[in-house]
């Protein structure tokens, strides 16, 4: 079964930090690009990091909001996905979805996992 | 940054066509994808590439983009299909995708 399961949410106070993971199964781990999505409580989508296949370069891109305080970033041998977020602020408060980008054919994301809370409150 | 603006809130009769509107710079220039959202799940993929179904997906469920408006329509809307709903493009000058700002259908 094609699956992501995000884990390492939690509560967290401002200027902290926190290390989400995702553990995908039942796809080829890695060969897919992969994203980080967030949904702050009742708001909308917004898209926030990938990171490429390493034989596409491996590269990380960031939206702006969390250039310079998020990373991505993945460990194919255990078809393991990372977000680190540092200098973490109340804005941050979100449900963080980890996803696929399918391949050339789909170019959306076509896998979501269910979201790991993260709450940044003193 | 690139921006994609859709209306926040459309309402269908069962039966009915709900049309859900995407608009941005140049987007038919882009792919645009569509996701729908239900209360506490995740979201699923029923656009892709414009005009693309993923398997699953209902024969109900159509797209397009041309200008600058990518348009979901759902035809026949049924009470399963009450939703958010929330367009996407690839927007190479920054290098980012970027989500629509959601639509909320609701059948009444």
């Amino acid at each position: 079964e094609v699956q992501l399961v995000e884990s390492g949410g939690g509560l967290v106070k401002p200027g902290g930090s926190l290390r989400l993971s995702c553990a995908a199964s039942g796809f080829t781990f890695s060969h897919a690009w992969m994203s980080w999505v967030r949904q702050a409580p009742g708001k909308g989508l917004e898209w926030i990091g990938r990171i490429k296949s390493k034989t596409d370069s491996g590269t990380v891109d960031l939206a702006a909001p969390v250039k310079g305080r998020f990373t991505v970033s993945r460990d194919d041998s255990n078809n393991t996905l990372f977000l680190q977020m540092n200098s973490l602020t109340t804005e941050d408060t979100a449900l963080y979805f980890c996803t696929r980008y399918g391949d050339s054919y789909v170019d959306a994301f076509d896998i979501w996992g269910r979201g790991t809370m993260v709450t940044v409150s003193s | 940054s690139y921006e994609l603006t859709q209306p926040p809130s459309v309402s269908v009769s069962p039966g009915q066509t709900a049309s859900i509107t995407c608009s941005g710079d140049n987007l038919g220039d882009k792919y645009a994808c569509w996701y729908q959202q239900k209360p506490g799940q995740s979201p699923v993929l029923v656009i892709h590439k414009d005009t693309k179904r993923p398997p699953g997906i209902p024969e109900r469920f159509s797209g397009s983009n041309s200008g600058n408006t990518a348009t979901l329509t759902i035809s026949g809307t049924q009470a399963m299909d009450e939703a958010d709903y929330y367009c996407q493009a690839w927007d190479s000058s920054t290098a980012s995708y970027v989500f629509g700002t959601g639509t909320k259908v609701t059948v009444l």
